[in-house]
């Protein structure tokens, strides 16, 4: 069975610095990885995806992620934090050829003024 | 377009009660998902439909079922609730599969007391 292992459940930045939050799973099939996050009371909204193309992914709002096989990781990064960017963000892993579907528990990121 | 909407956004029932959790999209998707949300546990999936026709078990199936109404509805319904599934309730839709991108409703608020 499939897990994703979101390393921290809060991280805290300062408005401007980078942003890293840590993803990663374990299985042995090809995954489809996701970055969704979500703002207080609001629904999940996707920020980027990797389906097996670009190893790079860059998502919106500045947002980006690398698929590293070797590493079974799938970080998300942004060069500079914003107030905007406080909310919680998961992971997401989906298996090839099933319904596989697993969320990390999330990453609550909070930015400092 | 509405994209997923979800009915109730709040309900509070009593142990033993049932009820139905209504969710629609108006994007033409095959594939519509429930997942339960809970705090520190991240978003676990209860029940997927694949497409018209077709529903199968998720990470947590017990104590609901599920109906694909049609091509846009799919619905959750609770027969005897508990206090274990006091959560928030997503749905969301894809266009075909788990390696498209999901589309989320906003939410319903569940406690049973």
């Amino acid at each position: 069975a499939q897990s994703v292992t979101q390393l921290d459940s809060h991280v805290s930045v300062s408005e401007g610095t980078p942003v890293l939050l840590r993803c990663n799973y374990s299985s042995s099939y090809s995954p489809s990885l996701f970055w969704y996050v979500q703002h207080p009371n609001k629904g999940l909204q996707l920020l980027l995806k990797y389906t097996s193309a670009a190893t790079l992914v860059k998502g919106i709002n500045g947002f980006e992620a690398e698929f590293k096989k070797s590493e079974t990781s799938f970080h998300l990064t942004k060069p500079s934090a914003h107030m905007s960017d406080a909310a919680e963000y998961f992971c997401l892993y989906s298996g090839a050829g099933s319904y596989q579907l697993t969320f990390g528990k999330g990453t609550k990121l909070s930015v400092i003024p | 377009n509405a994209g997923v909407t979800q009915t109730p956004k709040f309900q509070v029932l009593k142990t033993g009660q049932s009820m139905t959790l209504q969710c629609a999209q108006d994007m033409n998707h095959n594939s519509m998902y429930w997942y339960r949300q809970d705090p520190g546990m991240g978003l676990r999936l209860i029940y997927y439909s694949a497409s018209e026709g077709t529903t199968d078990k998720g990470e947590v199936p017990n104590g609901y079922n599920v109906s694909r109404l049609n091509k846009r509805e799919f619905s959750l319904r609770l027969e005897s609730a508990a206090p274990s599934q006091t959560s928030v309730y997503f749905c969301a839709s894809s266009e075909a599969g788990v390696r498209n991108e999901q589309f989320f409703g906003p939410g319903t608020r569940l406690t049973v007391l």
